[in-house]
């Protein structure tokens, strides 16, 4: 079945830097790649998605980027904000909205 | 978008009781996903339900522990059996946002403490 590795598993950054989330997959079928916000004592939320056939998307602040040939993908966050803090977790899923598989996910701190 | 009411939202409970999480969308979907987040770590997908049969469980979670059930397109049940304290978590429901977007919407959760 798939494994989805993430890394960092914690990481601070002074507020207005960039932070950088790294996940790798194992499963070549997995076709879509979503990332989740979970603030604390909150439900998991998704900030963006990307699928098997495009190599990067961004939203404002947010990118990310996929490559299917090492099978990883990364988010990006730039000009980071307080509000960022939070944890983030990677997924992989062989169709969309089923059989995901989160990462572990990754502690964000900005520090102000 | 879909709206998800979960309850309870928490819980304390005794070892060796069962509790029933329910959770009500307000609009029909196939498919309702049930997920535990034990403290501190990522989400496990339990098993999907789908209305008219049998819940499909992951690897590591069986129906006697779990039971679900899926009496139509709005609403469904996952039972925690026979608690232990290692069972306590969050338990949170889950559907597809939207048809073919891939988007998995959450419920609030129901966070459960077994002593």
């Amino acid at each position: 079945g798939e494994n989805v590795e993430q890394h960092p598993s914690t990481l601070s950054v002074q507020e207005g830097d960039s932070a950088v989330i790294k996940c790798t997959y194992s499963d070549s079928a997995s076709n879509y790649f979503p990332w989740y916000k979970q603030e604390l004592g909150k439900r998991p939320q998704l900030i963006i998605d990307i699928r098997s056939n495009v190599g990067e998307k961004k939203d404002q602040r947010i990118a990310v980027t996929l490559n299917k040939t090492a099978k990883h993908f990364s988010l990006h966050i730039t000009e980071t904000q307080p509000e960022d803090s939070a944890v983030y977790f990677c997924a992989a899923s062989p169709h969309y909205g089923q059989n995901f598989v989160f990462g572990p996910g990754t502690r964000l701190s900005v520090l102000p | 978008s879909a709206v998800i009411s979960q309850k309870p939202s928490r819980d304390i409970c005794q070892r060796g009781t069962s509790l029933t999480i329910q959770c009500q969308v307000d609009s029909q979907v196939t498919m309702m996903f049930w997920y535990r987040q034990q403290p501190g770590q990522s989400l496990t997908l339990i098993a999907t339900a789908n209305q008219g049969s049998e819940a499909t469980y992951e690897s590591g979670f069986v129906i006697d522990k779990f039971p679900i059930s899926r009496p139509n397109l709005t609403f469904s049940t996952l039972t925690v059996s026979n608690m232990s304290p290692e069972d306590s978590s969050i338990y949170l429901c889950s559907v597809e946002k939207g048809a073919d977007t891939g988007e998995l919407f959450f419920g609030e959760g129901s966070r459960l403490t077994v002593l």
